[in-house]
């Protein structure tokens, strides 16, 4: 059974600094990646779909890069701001006998940024 | 971004009533999902839906739960006993293909008392 574990659990840095949020997930056999953003008591915001076969994928400040093989996914933000402040989830769609795009997820990062 | 609305935001309901949750999709999203979040806990897989039949359900979709479409557009969660332990945010998810970015709604907090 595929398990998401992302570190850290909690973050809490100064406003402008670029921080690195870590995920790994047990099966490399995976179709794809997804990274979430949660805010308290709120839905879930898709930020970056990875692609299996992809290495980098880019969106304003984030960047997410996957390492299939060691099964390892990481999201990096640039000049991190206030507004950055939510829960960071990362999510994996298996390809081994899962079927249509059931999605796997961690516990989260949360992370705060203050001024 | 594409948007999925979920209705009621909030429910409140006594321990062995009936609950439906309804998701209005994205247009031409034809896969369907629900999960849910226990407070403090993982999001968690419930079920799977395309070409109007469950395509996977995860072990927590028991007997009590049920899925449809009922008019070919909105997307329904029905618990027909709801128990304390169901107390959760239930998200619903739609994406275009079986394996594309999947939106996901606000949710819906249900609080069984």
């Amino acid at each position: 059974k595929q398990e998401v574990t992302q570190i850290p659990a909690a973050l809490s840095v100064p406003e402008g600094e670029n921080l690195v949020l870590n995920c790994s997930f047990t099966d490399s056999a995976i179709y794809n990646l997804q990274w979430f953003r949660q805010d308290p008591g709120k839905g879930l915001t898709s930020l970056l779909l990875i692609q299996s076969s992809q290495r980098e994928q880019t969106s304003g400040r984030l960047n997410a890069s996957l390492d299939k093989s060691s099964g390892r996914s990481t999201l990096y933000i640039a000049a991190s701001q206030p507004g950055d402040s939510a829960t960071y989830l990362c999510a994996v769609i298996g390809n081994r006998g899962s079927t249509l795009g059931r999605l796997y997820f961690g516990r989260g990062t949360q992370l705060t940024v203050w001024p | 971004e594409p948007e999925v609305t979920q209705t009621p935001s909030h429910q409140v309901t006594q321990m062995g009533q009936e609950v439906i949750l309804r998701c209005v999709p994205i247009s031409n999203h034809l896969y369907f999902y629900w999960y849910r979040q226990i407070l403090g806990q993982k999001v968690e897989f419930l079920v799977s839906f395309y070409n109007n039949e469950i395509s996977e359900k995860s072990e927590i979709f028991d007997d009590q739960f049920s899925v449809e479409r009922p008019d070919g557009s909105n997307f329904t969660l029905k618990i027909r006993s709801t128990k304390l332990e169901d107390s959760a945010m239930y998200f619903c998810a739609n994406a275009r293909g079986a394996y594309t970015e999947a939106f996901f709604g606000q949710g819906t907090r249900l609080t069984v008392v």
